[in-house]
């Protein structure tokens, strides 16, 4: 079974452009949540969803928004870019069900110049 | 979400038992202790979890004391490819079931050597 996919894996982008990040789940998972790790630091929790409704969101700017489709899969978009912005953006997705992990995916880098 | 302490390294020689701890002494009754560790350059693996019963699966054991303030993850034969930062948390469980988000601290910086 694939895995947790994003893509693109690497983009560059310049300050003030807008960019969109996408994940596809483990079929069958309808739990996805993004999360941000800047260099040298632990990730940080952005949003979460579950059956398509926001269920949880982290301490970031509404330069930050997402949203889950029908069939789970996401969409994190970022508004008006900034230099600190640059990091790896992972996606993470989870069964529902009492006491199952999450199963990450190996992330975007971005890169904002 | 449980505020979790963990020692910024360990050294570990290979084929021995690597033992990591975590405090997590403001964990409520209602949260689950998990642990993920992240290989260099990859997204972070689950690796167990449990609420108040120790737990051992194919990857570690996990051992919780009694009043749930610490826990200790253990390898029980660490090997080069376990090398990773390993965090422990916190979490609570949405309605539902699904598992709540992660709230990843510093970790613990896990060297395992020949």
């Amino acid at each position: 079974d694939a895995g947790v996919t994003q893509s693109p894996t690497h983009l560059i982008k310049t300050r003030g452009q807008q960019v969109t990040l996408r994940c596809s789940p483990i079929s069958g998972h309808k739990s996805v949540s993004w999360y941000q790790q800047v260099l040298g630091q632990g990730p940080q929790f952005i949003f979460q969803y579950y059956e398509k409704e926001e269920r949880g969101r982290g301490n970031f700017p509404d330069r930050f928004s997402a949203r889950q489709f029908p069939n789970y899969s996401s969409e994190l978009n970022v508004n008006a870019l900034l230099l600190g912005d640059s990091a790896l953006y992972l996606c993470a997705s989870s069964l529902a069900g009492l006491g199952y992990g999450y199963t990450f995916g190996s992330g975007t880098r971005l890169t904002v110049v | 979400d449980a505020k979790t302490t963990q020692p910024p390294s360990m050294d570990c020689a290979e084929g021995r038992a690597a033992n990591l701890p975590c405090n997590h002494s403001t964990i409520s009754g209602n949260e689950y202790v998990y642990w993920y560790r992240q290989i260099h350059s990859q997204g972070p693996q689950y690796i167990i979890h449990g609420l108040k019963n120790n737990e051992t699966n194919e990857m570690a054991s996990l051992i919780i004391t009694e009043d749930r303030k610490s826990s200790t993850l253990i390898l029980p034969h660490a090997t080069l490819r376990d090398t990773a930062v390993y965090y422990c948390q916190g979490v609570i469980m949405n309605y539902g079931g699904s598992q709540g988000n992660l709230i990843f601290g510093k970790g613990t910086k896990l060297s395992v050597k020949p």
